[in-house]
């Protein structure tokens, strides 16, 4: 059964700083990896997509790395501000077609 | 361009009333699924959908979880007989393809009292 990890549960750095969100999973056998950000009260937003070809992505700040022979994925915030505060989740898209979920990172950025 | 919308969203009902909740998938994508989130809890998958069919129905939670979907177009998560644990928000995403970046709808907060 695929489980999805992200660590650590919760992040707070003060702006300006380059920070690593840390995603794992158990079962290698997946189509894609997304990263995600959800604001409160607010709905989903996709950051980045990777598909299991791939080795990373990148969008403006964001970088975005799959390893998928051992399981992980980073996502790279560059020069973090306070907009960047919401909490980050990873997915896994597995053989089922089914996205399986990390309980996300919330992350706090200080001005 | 229009993205997922879905409604109502809010839904406030009395336990054992069903509920109907609608997603608009944006246009074209022929995936579409819906989650849940439960309070203080990570998303859960529900069903997915290509074009009208939904191969695996194992994520519903109770047989009282029903969805269909008209085409490649507007899709419904029926629940019956509500219960207390069934309050949650119920996200709605499509993709164009299977599988594909998943793109979400606002959700629809239910309530069951």
């Amino acid at each position: 059964k695929q489980e999805v990890t992200q660590i650590p549960a919760a992040l707070s750095v003060p702006e300006g700083e380059n920070l690593v969100l840390n995603c794992s999973f158990t079962d290698s056998a997946i189509y894609n990896l997304q990263w995600f950000r959800q604001d409160p009260g607010k709905g989903l937003t996709s950051l980045l997509l990777i598909q299991s070809s791939q080795r990373e992505q990148t969008s403006g700040r964001l970088n975005a790395s799959l390893d998928k022979s051992s399981g992980r994925s980073t996502l790279y915030i560059a020069a973090s501000q306070p907009g960047d505060s919401a909490t980050y989740l990873c997915a896994v898209v597995d053989s089922n077609y089914q996205l399986i979920w990390g309980a996300g990172t919330k992350l706090i950025i200080k001005p | 361009g229009a993205g997922v919308s879905q409604s109502p969203s809010n839904k406030v009902t009395e336990k054992g009333k069903d509920v109907e909740l609608r997603c608009d998938p944006i246009s074209g994508h022929t995936a579409l699924y819906w989650y849940r989130q439960r309070l203080g809890q990570g998303l859960e998958f529900l069903i997915y959908f290509q074009g009208n069919s939904a191969p695996d129905k194992s994520g519903l939670p109770s047989d009282r979880f029903s969805a269909e979907r008209t085409g490649e177009s507007v899709s419904t998560l029926t629940i019956q007989r509500t219960q207390q644990e069934d309050s949650a928000v119920y996200l709605c995403a499509s993709s164009p393809i299977l599988p594909d970046t998943q793109y979400f709808g606002p959700g629809t907060r239910l309530t069951v009292l």
